[in-house]
């Protein structure tokens, strides 16, 4: 069974400071998705990035960068020069592949960021 | 540009109740959707998904059903509502397979008395 762990429960910092976010997943499959999504006060969750298995490559998105590490099974993500609109909770999420059988979402316990003026 | 629409944004109820939430998609056909439910300070958990028209497969067992009567329109529901069953729910549509991301209404916040 696939799951994904997100250690951090809150995380608490003064704008301007860097965030980094963890997320280590556990899965069988050779081929998978991972995502990051963020939840703003008002609810919905609004998509952020989306990594395969198979690219390592780190990405860099305006303050946003993530780290995949297939070696540690770890998909991090870092806000850097944080803001107050940056406060929300934070979900990774591992997508296990089912062909054309819709894409089943498992998600982590998410990470309550709050930035503080 | 698909846009997904979830109603009502907020819900009381009394326990016994039957209840009936409804999710609409736009601009998009035969997309999969979703049912989570989002207890208070917790991550997400996938209640239903369907990939076509009366096509449902449940993750959990629950007081809950859903149904899908039309390509993009999909319910849940309940004859009887439990305390448990409060939560914040969400409905989410995709399309294409296991790398495309899923994309989230707005949200029920449901309560129940």
């Amino acid at each position: 069974a696939q799951k994904v762990t997100q250690a951090q429960t809150e995380i608490s910092v003064v704008e301007k400071e860097d965030v980094t976010l963890d997320c280590v997943y556990e899965t069988r499959d050779t081929t998978y998705y991972l995502f990051w999504y963020k939840q703003p006060p008002s609810g919905e969750l609004v998509f952020l990035i989306r990594r395969n298995s198979f690219d390592e490559q780190n990405e860099i998105s305006g303050r946003y960068s993530w780290n995949f590490q297939k070696s540690t099974s770890s998909f991090n993500f870092t806000i850097t020069a944080s803001q107050v609109v940056d406060s929300a909770v934070y979900f990774c999420a591992l997508s296990e592949v089912r062909g054309a059988a819709g894409n089943k979402l498992t998600f982590g316990g998410g990470t309550r960021v709050l930035v503080k003026p | 540009s698909q846009t997904i629409h979830q109603w009502p944004a907020t819900l009381v109820q009394p326990v016994g109740s039957p209840l009936s939430l409804e999710c609409t998609v736009e601009g998009t056909s035969n997309p999969n959707l979703y049912w989570y439910r989002q207890a208070a300070g917790r991550g997400l958990q996938l209640l239903f998904y369907s990939v076509g028209i009366g096509q449902i497969s449940s993750e959990v067992p629950q007081n809950l059903s859903a149904s899908r009567p039309q390509d993009r329109q999909f319910i849940l529901s309940s004859k009887k509502l439990l305390l448990s069953d409060s939560g914040f729910y969400l409905c989410a549509w995709s399309v294409g397979g296991a790398r495309q991301p899923q994309h989230f209404g707005d949200g029920t916040r449901l309560s129940i008395l």
